[in-house]
């Protein structure tokens, strides 16, 4: 089965500095998706990645899909306290020809002033 | 307004009991997903379903039922509690293929479950 890991599994970065959180797929990724979560709460899309070294930003967060399609990375840019929280990717399972995701273990982000 | 609510946000009930969490949706989606976090593993499937008469099992469905009542609620159930079925479990809807959209999961706010 697909499976997919996240490193770190967490980080503490100040404030104004950069970051890097990975995703790793075990197999070729048709959709991969991130998400983020504040603590305890919900999950809040971010961005969707579909084709072969793809890149997509919002704002302060981009994205990007390598050409082989197993591995995403998002950066985070002058990291804000407003970042802080959980970072899931998830990814599209075809091998169930449906259109379930499964979820990484996810990133916890922690950032101080 | 919300477009993915949960009932109970957070409950406590002890082993053996029966509880159900309520899922209801806005979004007009055929596609509703129970999952449950815990800490180091993720999200996990339970159950999901396609329209109302189309439902199937996920990765953790031992121990859970569940229903779907009309396009827009999705319930589910635990018949005896256990402590390890203390989590957070999350609702989401999501697109069909082909419609357009960015096909993302929405989820709703997540519903804290304690078994004691």
């Amino acid at each position: 089965s697909q499976e997919l890991e996240q490193s770190p599994q967490s980080l503490i970065v100040q404030e104004g500095k950069n970051l890097t959180i990975n995703c790793t797929s075990s197999k070729t990724l048709y959709g991969l998706y991130w998400y983020k979560q504040k603590y305890g709460e919900g999950l809040i899309f971010l961005m969707m990645l579909q084709k072969g070294g793809e890149e997509k930003s919002h704002e302060k967060i981009t994205a990007k899909l390598d050409e082989k399609k197993q591995q995403s990375s998002l950066h985070i840019t002058a990291s804000q306290p407003s970042h802080a929280g959980i970072y899931l990717c998830g990814a599209d399972s075809p091998q169930y020809n449906t259109d379930k995701l499964i979820f990484g273990t996810g990133t916890r982000l922690q950032v101080f002033p | 307004d919300a477009d993915v609510t949960q009932t109970p946000r957070n409950r406590i009930t002890k082993t053996g009991k029966r509880i159900m969490l309520e899922c209801s949706q806005t979004k007009g989606h055929d596609r509703m997903y129970w999952y449950r976090q815990d800490p180091g593993l993720g999200l996990r499937l339970i159950y999901y379903s396609f329209d109302v008469k189309d439902i199937n099992k996920g990765e953790i469905s031992d121990g859970y039922s569940v229903s779907r009542q009309a396009q827009a609620k999705f319930s589910l159930s635990l018949e005896s509690a256990i402590p390890n079925q203390t989590a957070l479990y999350f609702c989401a809807t999501r697109d069909p293929p082909g419609t357009g959209s960015s096909y993302e999961q929405y989820f709703g706010p997540g519903t804290r479950l304690t078994v004691t």
